[in-house]
């Protein structure tokens, strides 16, 4: 079925260091899907990328989607302790109308 | 504008006890979903369903039962709850196919 790993899958950084998390893919994915949890909090969606090499942006964080639409990234710029949280990708399941999410991303960000 | 609500929050049952827990929201949204949140296991998909009185399997659907008689409403019912299933439970709502999910609060069930 359709998988998607995400790496690192943890990441301490200093404030206003910048972040990367990445959604690798051995198949062609439909879309991608970010959300963010924050600690004892639920997913809350941030975006959806569904065109090959599609670049978005809100404020600080970039997102793109692969030009073979096999891996996503998750960039964010100086980072904040707003910041933190886990950070999810996901997909669409090929041929199903839901969602695989991949294991996430826990960022810290130390003051 | 309540969005998406769960109840109850927290829940601490019996093995063997019969548990539901609720999920309302109120956009209308086609589809509802139900997944466990576990250490290791990220977000596992239990069921879903793509309108009132369609429902399909998720992942890890067994020990689950679930019904969507009204569009806002999905209940999910363990029907004889297990050690195993100890975990965090959100439901989300889309308002459709492939577009992005809004979580409730979760549900956090323990049982002894």
């Amino acid at each position: 079925g359709q998988q998607v790993m995400q790496i690192p899958q943890y990441q301490h950084v200093q404030e206003g260091e910048d972040f990367t998390t990445y959604c690798n893919s051995s198949t062609t994915l439909s879309n991608i899907q970010w959300y963010k949890q924050r600690p004892g909090g639920h997913p809350v969606f941030l975006i959806q990328l569904v065109k090959s090499g599609e670049v978005k942006k809100q404020k600080r964080l970039t997102f793109q989607f692969g030009e073979a639409k096999k891996n996503s990234s998750l960039h964010i710029t100086a980072t904040q302790t707003t910041d933190v949280g886990t950070y999810f990708c996901a997909t669409l399941r090929t041929g199903a109308n839901n969602l695989f999410f991949g294991t996430g991303t826990r960022l810290t960000v130390i003051p | 504008d309540a969005g998406i609500t769960q109840s109850p929050r927290y829940k601490i049952t019996e093995t063997g006890r019969q548990v539901t827990l609720m999920c309302h929201q109120t956009w209308s949204h086609s589809y509802m979903f139900w997944y466990r949140q576990d250490l290791g296991h990220g977000l596992r998909l239990i069921y879903y369903s793509a309108a009132a009185d369609i429902t399909d399997k998720g992942e890890v659907p067994d020990g689950y039962v679930v019904s969507r008689s009204k569009t806002e409403n999905f209940p999910l019912t363990l029907e004889s709850a297990t050690r195993s299933q100890t975990s965090v439970y959100f439901c989300a709502s889309s308002g459709g196919q492939g577009l992005g999910q809004y979580f409730g609060p979760g549900t956090r069930l323990t049982v002894t």
